[in-house]
């Protein structure tokens, strides 16, 4: 169970055009969904989070306007890469979360993540 | 002051000998606690949640928390070469205004030598 999927698994785009990322919690409803973002040889950087049918929260110094995030249903968030420029080249992974107080509570179960390439 | 640290490694353990991870954390009120390991380029994995003092096992992993000591450790039995990786140790203080949001350690690198 807690299966998180992610799609595309990689994407490569000209600089300026737009990505669309999709997070899909596949076997239970996520009410909570995260972004982050990995570059090689660093650690996890949370973007933003994100609930069902309210506007994203995000982390001091990630531009909004520029990573876009829908979180539509309960088991689908997507994160849109705006104007991408090759500094946005990274490793994007979402996770997932339920609320509640039973086994695995509060744990965050991670997509398998998107490598975007930005030529 | 970091949040939540952890050595960064990297730690070489033999095969088949038992590799000792260590993990601290500075808020108090945090009431869940979670190993996750990380392959190169690939996204983390939870391998271990623990919410209570004491120990917990599952397999060849064990995982500890002293919540008096602001502590969490794993240890990993009988390493195998499929254990190297990079270990994250992640706190969740499961309050209304933070709920569900982890802090992450940098990690621990943990290399098994044939």
């Amino acid at each position: 169970g807690a299966v998180v999927s992610q799609h595309p698994s990689w994407v490569i785009c000209k600089s300026g055009t737009s990505v669309k990322i999709e997070c899909r919690s596949l076997d239970f409803q996520a009410t909570t969904m995260f972004w982050y973002r990995q570059f090689p040889k660093q650690s996890l950087m949370l973007m933003a989070t994100s609930n069902e049918g309210s506007k994203a929260t995000y982390e001091q110094g990630v531009e909004k306007d520029k990573f876009l995030i829908n979180h539509a249903s309960l088991t689908l968030s997507t994160l849109t890469v705006t104007s991408a420029h090759p500094e946005d080249s990274s490793f994007y992974i979402c996770s997932a979360t339920v609320r509640g107080r039973g086994r695995g509570a509060g744990a965050q179960f991670f997509g398998p993540g998107t490598r975007l390439t930005v030529l | 002051q970091k949040e939540v640290e952890q050595n960064s490694g990297p730690l070489s353990v033999p095969e088949g000998a038992i590799a000792s991870l260590n993990c601290t954390y500075s808020d108090r009120g945090s009431q869940s606690f979670f190993w996750y390991r990380q392959y190169s380029g690939k996204s983390p994995e939870l391998i271990m949640s623990i919410y209570s003092n004491g120990d917990k096992e599952d397999g060849r992993f064990t995982a500890q928390l002293n919540k008096a000591s602001q502590y969490v450790s794993l240890l990993i039995r009988d390493s195998q070469p499929s254990d190297s990786a990079t270990y994250l140790c992640a706190v969740n203080m499961m309050t209304t205004d933070s709920w569900g949001k982890l802090q992450f350690g940098a990690g621990t690198q943990v290399v098994v030598t044939p």
